[in-house]
């Protein structure tokens, strides 16, 4: 079984466009995160929630959003996509945080191009 | 700004023999470090985690911390040609709720 699962892996859209991504974790992890991974193979934290906080990265657009139906998915929608959007990103979740122990487990990754 | 430096290599190492990764970081306040390896094409995946000062050894890994210099390190002994790849190494500056802090990677290469 897989423990981080994103869909779709691939997903191609206009400029302007809305998407969504989803993710799912059965590892019963209480913190699920998204990172950006863009050309330069450079990976950057966008999200972190649990369900209790969500701690945005500032440098990320408000077109960004997550959104947690439950403890298990954190899908993120992207409004009104811009060409820099495009990148690889990637979901992770990470038993309870505050232990500083946390490590975290990835996703398979879903590849998007704005075109 | 909280930062993790790696050279980015590549670095080419003849296999059977040890490859030495290093990274430094900037908040002096982190607890956790980790190296993620991470394929062309695929995720990242955690080989190593360290929390404490000294070495953590897992099979041919050896991950060395030294919170005074803020360095990181990872040795990987009789190196396979299936080790090369990309070496992240990761940093949680506390509590994990924010997420890691990587570095750019190493292109790590085993030469046959």
């Amino acid at each position: 079984d897989t423990a981080v699962s994103q869909t779709p892996k691939y997903l191609v859209t206009q400029m302007g466009n809305d998407k969504s991504i989803k993710c799912e974790q059965n590892l019963g992890h209480d913190t699920m995160y998204w990172y950006k991974q863009d050309s330069k193979k450079f990976l950057k934290i966008m999200f972190s929630y649990n369900n209790k906080e969500l701690i945005i990265n500032e440098t990320v657009p408000n077109r960004f959003s997550p959104k947690s139906p439950d403890k298990a998915h954190l899908n993120l929608h992207i409004n009104s996509l811009e060409l820099g959007d495009s990148a690889v990103y990637f979901c992770a979740s990470s038993p309870k945080t505050g232990t500083g122990m946390a490590e975290q487990y990835f996703g398979p990754g879903t590849r998007l191009t704005v075109t | 700004q909280k930062e993790v430096e790696q050279n980015s290599g590549p670095l080419s190492v003849p296999e059977g023999a040890i490859a030495s990764l290093n990274c430094t970081y900037s908040d002096r306040g982190s607890q956790s470090f980790f190296w993620y390896r991470q394929y062309s094409g695929k995720s990242p995946e955690l080989i190593m985690s360290i929390y404490s000062n000294g070495d953590k050894e897992d099979g041919r890994f050896t991950a060395q911390l030294n919170k005074a210099s803020q360095y990181v390190s990872l040795l990987i002994r009789d190196s396979q040609p299936s080790d090369s790849a990309t070496y992240l190494c990761a940093v949680d500056p506390g509590g994990g709720a924010d997420g890691l802090t990587f570095g750019k990677g190493t292109h790590l290469i085993i030469q046959p």
